[in-house]
């Protein structure tokens, strides 16, 4: 079936570093991709929509200058949290709609740790 | 806005007993809704949906109904397996195919005994 790699599935970085996700789809295109977070005890909460060769579209509460999205090709997307802070410590998961059936993948998830 | 409340895990079960993992949602209009799974070390899997009110979604022996009076979609299992423990997550869309964006719940951890 079709996968979704979502890469590192942890990290830990220290307080002011930036930290890169990548989140490819390993056997289709995916013009669509969806970046989600989950904070302890609450709900997976979309961050953005991440569409190929244009800019991303963040929901409110979001702040597009600190979580860079870039979408450069059809198979990866990226999620770039800038000058890190321990409140932004969370569960990040990506998600891709295959662009052939319109059907839904998500990632593993990566686990971020702010010191 | 849309919501999803889902029931508060972890739940533990022995193997052979009943599951039911509760799940409500508000939403404007007539959403599509979804169960996902998430096993260890892997991505969210798409259980079951169902698309309008009344529909039932099932896949593994798992099902649920789409209730639009008690704006519901709890999840049942008669049997439960050791292979169940995972993690469950109740979601809505816009969309049949919820590729748009999803509105999930918490999730709730199952873990099944022998």
């Amino acid at each position: 079936g079709a996968v979704v790699s979502q890469h590192p599935s942890r990290v830990i970085c220290k307080s002011g570093t930036s930290v890169k996700i990548e989140c490819r789809s390993l056997d289709f295109q995916a013009t669509t991709m969806f970046w989600y977070r989950q904070f302890p005890k609450q709900s997976l909460m979309l961050m953005a929509t991440s569409n190929e060769g244009s800019k991303a579209t963040y929901e409110q509460g979001v702040e597009k200058d600190k979580f860079l999205i870039n979408h450069a090709s059809l198979t990866l997307s990226t999620l770039t949290v800038t000058s890190a802070h321990p409140e932004d410590s969370s569960f990040y998961i990506c998600s891709a709609v295959d662009s052939l059936n319109e059907k839904l993948f998500f990632g593993s998830g990566t686990q971020l740790s702010v010191l | 806005g849309d919501s999803v409340t889902q029931m508060e895990g972890p739940v533990t079960l022995s193997e052979e007993a009943f599951l039911t993992i509760n799940c409500t949602y508000t939403a404007t209009g007539y959403p599509s809704l979804f169960w996902y799974v998430q096993y260890p070390g892997e991505g969210l899997q798409l259980l079951l949906k169902a698309t309008k009110a009344d529909d039932k979604g099932s896949n593994k022996g798992f099902e649920a109904t789409y209730r639009k009076e008690t704006t519901s979609f709890h999840l049942e299992k008669g049997s439960v397996q050791v292979s169940d423990s995972a993690v469950y997550f109740c979601a809505l869309s816009s969309s049949n195919f919820g590729n748009e964006k999803l509105t999930f719940g918490t999730g709730t951890r199952l873990t099944i005994i022998p």
